[in-house]
Parts: structure tokens; C-alpha cells; sequence
């Protein structure tokens, strides 16, 4: 059983709305939540973290995290062309200090 | 500049040639990781190391081989068993970070990556 689930897409959005992109984890001892942004070609770039559950705004980006349904999802409002890219979702448990991916959802933004 | 550095951006392999990849960071950090990635299929875990003169291996370790005798670097060795070794690698570095209430976490960066083709 994969460690952390995705929804491959695609998905689409028009510019200026709301992409929600979700994820959901197997290991209840996973403490900490991870989202990337990754471009074509181009390696991962760290855009939001959390750890206790509820939301945790950045700008225009908003991770939500709830631990008894074990899902974490991303909320990006006012969504630009510049945001297509492929979103990983990170889980990581500190025994042992590994992070778990998923496999992306890849986010086209349609101007 | 702090930072994750990776040599080269492109590397081609010929058959049977062992390759070595290059990871070098100034970030101060005591993890580091290799992960290889292929399309469609997400990151996976080759080799990590928690800290100098250790490593473990991760779910694809066969076929490769890492060192760590300083803090600032892991190069990865892609050896001759490794038969399907065209994939895009990346490294990263983690940092125990101490939040609200003491809670403990990581933050995982990367580097920019090196494309190993097989010839």
C-alpha cells in the first residue's frame, strides 16, 4: 500500500479561481505535511508546510491538514498561469527521518 | 549563496560504465537524501543519510552506491548493476527545525537535479 495517495489529474482551472488540489496518507505516525511545486524538468520546490491540524495560510496558497480523516489538501486562490506545474504532496515521519511522496497532480491553469 | 548543488546537470552513461553524481550543500544540514524519479511515478528513495559516516538504504538502493565521510556531501554512485538507470536524480537536505509548543519537524530541499541517460 502506497504511503501517500494523489489524484494524478489533469486539473484544470480558468485563471483566477480556486484549484484545490488533496492528498491522503496511510501512517498515522506521520507528523509533518509537505506541499511542492515541481515545473517540467525542473526539480521540487518547497511552497508550504504544516503540522497541526486545521489551515495554515501563505500568501495566496492554504494547506489544510486533518489527521483523523489522514488527508491533507492545498488551496490556491486567484490561480495564474504561472501555477501549471505538478504538485507533490510530502509526508514525514521522524523516526527515521524519511519523506514519503506522492506521485503528483498535475495543475493547468487556463488563462 | 546557501544552497543544494548537483554536477552535472546532464550525464551520459555508456553500458556497463559506472557513473558517480555529485551533491554538495552549505545549508548547515545533517540529512541528506538521494531520490530518483521517473515519469509517472513520483519520487523514490534510494539512499539517505542521517548523518556523516552513515547511511541507510531506501526502497531502491540496488544498484547504487553512496559515502558520506563529510557534512556538506553525498555522491551517488550508479554502478553497471543498476540496469535501468536513465531517470532524472535528485538530492536533498533536511533540517530539524523546532515550531510552536516544541514541536519537532523537518523541511526537506532540493537540488536541481542531473539527467542520467544510458547510451
Amino acid at each position: 500500500q502506497k504511503e501517500v495517495e494523489q489524484n494524478s489529474g489533469p486539473l484544470s482551472v480558468p485563471e483566477g479561481a480556486i484549484a484545490s488540489l488533496n492528498c491522503t496518507y496511510s501512517d498515522r505516525g506521520s507528523q509533518s505535511f509537505f506541499w511542492y511545486r515541481q515545473y517540467s524538468g525542473k526539480s521540487p520546490e518547497l511552497i508550504m508546510f504544516i503540522y497541526s491540524n486545521g489551515d495554515k495560510e501563505d500568501g495566496r496558497f492554504t494547506a489544510q491538514l486533518n489527521k483523523a480523516s489522514q488527508y491533507v489538501s492545498l488551496l490556491i486562490r486567484d490561480s495564474q498561469p504561472s501555477d501549471s506545474a505538478t504538485y507533490l504532496c510530502a509526508v514525514n515521519i521522524l523516526t527515521g527521518n524519511q519523506f514519503y511522496f506522492g506521485t503528483g497532480t498535475s495543475l493547468t491553469v487556463i488563462p | 549563496d546557501g544552497g543544494i548543488t548537483q554536477s552535472p546537470k546532464y550525464l551520459f552513461r555508456k553500458e556497463g560504465q559506472n557513473v558517480t553524481l555529485s551533491c554538495e550543500q552549505n545549508l548547515n544540514h545533517d540529512a541528506m537524501y538521494w531520490y530518483r524519479q521517473d515519469p509517472g511515478q513520483g519520487l523514490r528513495l534510494i539512499y539517505y543519510s542521517q548523518i556523516v559516516n552513515d547511511f541507510q538504504k531506501g526502497d531502491i538502493a540496488e544498484g547504487y552506491s553512496v559515502s558520506r565521510e563529510k557534512k556538506e556531501s553525498f555522491p551517488l554512485t550508479v554502478t553497471s548493476a543498476q540496469k535501468n538507470p536513465t531517470a532524472f536524480y535528485l538530492c536533498a537536505s533536511s533540517r530539524e527545525t523546532r515550531g510552536r509548543a516544541r514541536w519537532i519537524y523537518n523541511e526537506q530541499f532540493f537540488g536541481p537535479g542531473t539527467r542520467l541517460t544510458v547510451l
